[in-house]
């Protein structure tokens, strides 16, 4: 079946530091990757994502590169922020017929100190 | 912003008792969706829709039911309310399949 793994957290960061978010996925086919995220109290909002093996999403300094070879999708950012303290959803989409959906790893919250 | 809202943003109601969730969106997108998190589990699928009535269960469909009238209204219905609903639930929208979804901010529902 389809799945996604995500590294558990809650990781802890000082200001700065290099932030890695482990994703692998189990899926049929090729499915497109998303990582969105979610600030305290709001809903999920799209990061960035990769359609096919060898892209690679990049947004307000996050990257991730969809590696079908070791069927991972992990976020870094080379310096994060106390603005990036959020949880983060690894995704990947399933097309069906008549629509799609996502499914969601079960998330890892960051927290970046100053 | 994509225009979604859902309503009531919280409630807290008791076991046994139907609960209606509303989400309307402003942007006419086809794709329409219902999402609960719970810790330790993310976000999981509870219904789709397609189009106007066209739905689809989601992989925790049991004990809800959706339906579709309108292209911006999508309405989620615990027929009858449990304590495992005690749930966040975000409505999502997205004009192509599977693609860059935009969420709600997510009704809190407590049911005692």
């Amino acid at each position: 079946g389809n799945s996604v793994t995500q590294m558990e957290g809650p990781v802890t960061l000082s200001e700065e530091a290099f932030l890695t978010i482990n994703c692998t996925y189990t899926a049929t086919g090729y499915p497109s990757l998303f990582w969105y995220v979610q600030y305290p109290g709001e809903g999920l909002q799209l990061l960035l994502k990769a359609t096919k093996a060898d892209d690679k999403g990049s947004n307000k300094g996050f990257e991730a590169t969809y590696r079908k070879e070791t069927t991972s999708f992990h976020l870094e950012k080379g310096s994060v922020q106390v603005s990036d303290s959020a949880v983060y959803f690894c995704a990947l989409g399933v097309l069906y017929n008549q629509g799609g959906k996502l499914i969601f790893g079960q998330g890892t919250e960051l927290s970046v100190k100053p | 912003d994509a225009g979604i809202t859902q309503s009531p943003r919280h409630k807290v109601t008791e076991t046994g008792t139907p609960v209606t969730l509303r989400c309307h969106q402003t942007e006419n997108h086809r794709y329409m969706y219902w999402y609960r998190q719970d810790p330790g589990h993310g976000l999981r699928l509870i219904h789709y829709s397609y189009g106007v009535k066209d739905t689809d269960k989601g992989e925790v469909s049991d004990g809800y039911s959706v339906s579709r009238s309108k292209t911006e209204d999508f309405l989620l219905t615990l027929e009858s309310a449990t304590s495992s609903q005690t749930s966040v639930y975000f409505c999502a929208i997205s004009e192509v399949r599977e693609e860059k979804l935009f969420f709600g901010s997510g009704t809190q529902l407590s049911v005692l």
